[in-house]
């Protein structure tokens, strides 16, 4: 069965800095990977997502990440974060020919001044 | 302007008293499912469809029901809510893309 990891709960950064948040992946094939945010009291908006060809993925906000399959992580960045990106980070996996989409636990992040 | 809908978005009830939570979407998808999110779990599948008639069993569907009898509504109902189905709910839909449209969550809270 598919699994996420998302080894980091809370991460604090503060403005300005960069923020890499981890997902790791279990599962049998390559499968199609998400990263979802979610603002506090908001639902779920879709920051990337990974189907096939470049490894480096470019999404909204400003954030982007990469793939590895080597080690099966999917890790998302952003190269200076605003006080707006506080908020709750999901990892998501689907695999090819599926539908279930599975989450991580979730990274909350809180952005200091 | 393409979404999922959900009503309601807050629901406080008592243990025992059946309630539904409606989802709509307007995007002619096939797929739709309800997910619950709960602090450090993320979020997990309850059910399923996979189109009209069609419903399937996800990762969490004790104590839930759902129906599918119009392509564009997938209620979620809880027959008997107890105080352990307090959570956020989520219904998605999808399309013949892998990437799933979330409606704006439901808080629900049972007494």
């Amino acid at each position: 069965a598919q699994s996420v990891t998302q080894p980091d709960i809370h991460i604090t950064v503060s403005e300005g800095a960069s923020l890499e948040l981890r997902c790791n992946y279990s599962y049998g094939a390559t499968p199609y990977l998400f990263w979802y945010v979610q603002s506090p009291g908001q639902g779920l908006q879709l920051l990337l997502k990974y189907f096939s060809g470049d490894t480096l993925v470019q999404g909204i906000k400003g954030f982007e990440a990469e793939f590895k399959r080597s080690q099966s992580s999917f890790n998302l960045r952003k190269p200076s974060v605003h006080w707006s990106d506080a908020a709750e980070y999901f990892c998501a996996v689907v695999g090819v020919n599926d539908y279930k989409l599975s989450f991580g636990a979730g990274t909350t992040v809180t952005v200091r001044a | 302007e393409a979404q999922v809908t959900q009503n309601p978005r807050y629901l406080i009830t008592v243990t025992g008293k059946k309630l539904t939570v409606t989802c709509s979407q307007n995007m002619n998808h096939e797929y739709m499912s309800w997910y619950r999110q709960d602090p450090g779990l993320g979020l997990r599948q309850i059910y399923y469809s996979m189109n009209v008639e069609v419903t399937d069993k996800g990762d969490v569907p004790e104590g839930y029901k759902v129906s599918r009898k119009e392509k564009r509504n997938f209620p979620l109902i809880l027959e008997s809510p107890s105080p352990n189905q307090t959570s956020l709910y989520f219904c998605a839909s999808k399309g013949r893309v892998h990437e799933q449209f979330f409606g704006p969550g439901t808080r629900l809270t049972v007494l």
